[in-house]
């Protein structure tokens, strides 16, 4: 069975660009996560969807947004792009609401921007 | 400030030796905790979690240990091997009910098997 994926792996943009991230969760998982890990640093919690809708949302300003699709894929999307926007973004998936379950990270994308 | 720290940024154990990795939590409404394994270049692996109802939990290779009274968490991995070496986290989460608030990982352990 395949794990969560994203994609890119990898991309490079500019200061003031803006970025899309896309995650597709375990099959039968209704609840993608999303991350931010800065090197050397733990995951930082952004945001977490449920069945289409967002539950929770961390410290992070109005430039990161993001949504939920009906076959529960997601994307991340960052405005405005800084250079402290690089870092590595985790999608995880769950089957159940964050906290009453096992979560499942994928690869991650590395953003750098510069 | 995080709520959820460790207290080692580096362990060093020699291969076959057993390792323990500590994490201390300062939020007393975290009522699930997870160990998760990050590999170089790897997204974070589950190992382990514990619910706060329970002090000790086993899986293969590997127990969790919680401690509520003083807010500390341990992970022993019994006979390292060398692909044991990675970065781990612990990461705590207070269920709300609506699982609002996300996991809250620490800086992170990393693991060095020496042969």
């Amino acid at each position: 069975d395949a794990g969560v994926t994203q994609s890119p792996t990898h991309l490079i943009k500019t200061r003031g660009q803006h970025v899309t991230l896309r995650c597709s969760p375990i099959s039968g998982h209704k609840s993608v996560s999303w991350y931010q890990q800065v090197l050397g640093q733990g995951p930082q919690f952004i945001f977490q969807y449920y069945e289409k809708e967002e539950r929770g949302r961390g410290n992070f300003p109005d430039r990161f947004s993001a949504r939920q699709f009906p076959n529960y894929s997601s994307e991340l999307n960052v405005n405005a792009l800084l250079l402290g926007d690089s870092a590595l973004y985790l999608c995880a998936s769950s089957l159940v609401v964050q906290g009453a379950g096992e979560q499942y990270f994928g690869p991650g994308t590395r953003l750098t921007v510069t | 400030g995080e709520s959820v720290g460790l207290h080692l940024p580096t362990l060093s154990v020699q291969e076959g030796d057993n390792s323990i990795i500590n994490c201390a939590y300062s939020n007393s409404a975290s009522d699930y905790f997870i160990w998760y394994k990050q590999e170089s270049g790897k997204g974070p692996q589950f190992i382990i979690d514990i619910r706060s109802n329970m002090d000790k939990r086993q899986g293969q290779r590997v127990t969790v240990l919680l401690n509520k009274t003083v807010k500390h968490l341990s992970l022993q991995i019994a006979a390292t091997q060398p692909g044991d070496s990675a970065v781990y986290f612990c990461a705590e989460n207070a269920y709300s009910g609506g699982g609002a608030d996300g996991l809250t990982f620490g800086k992170g352990t990393h693991l060095i098997i020496q042969p």
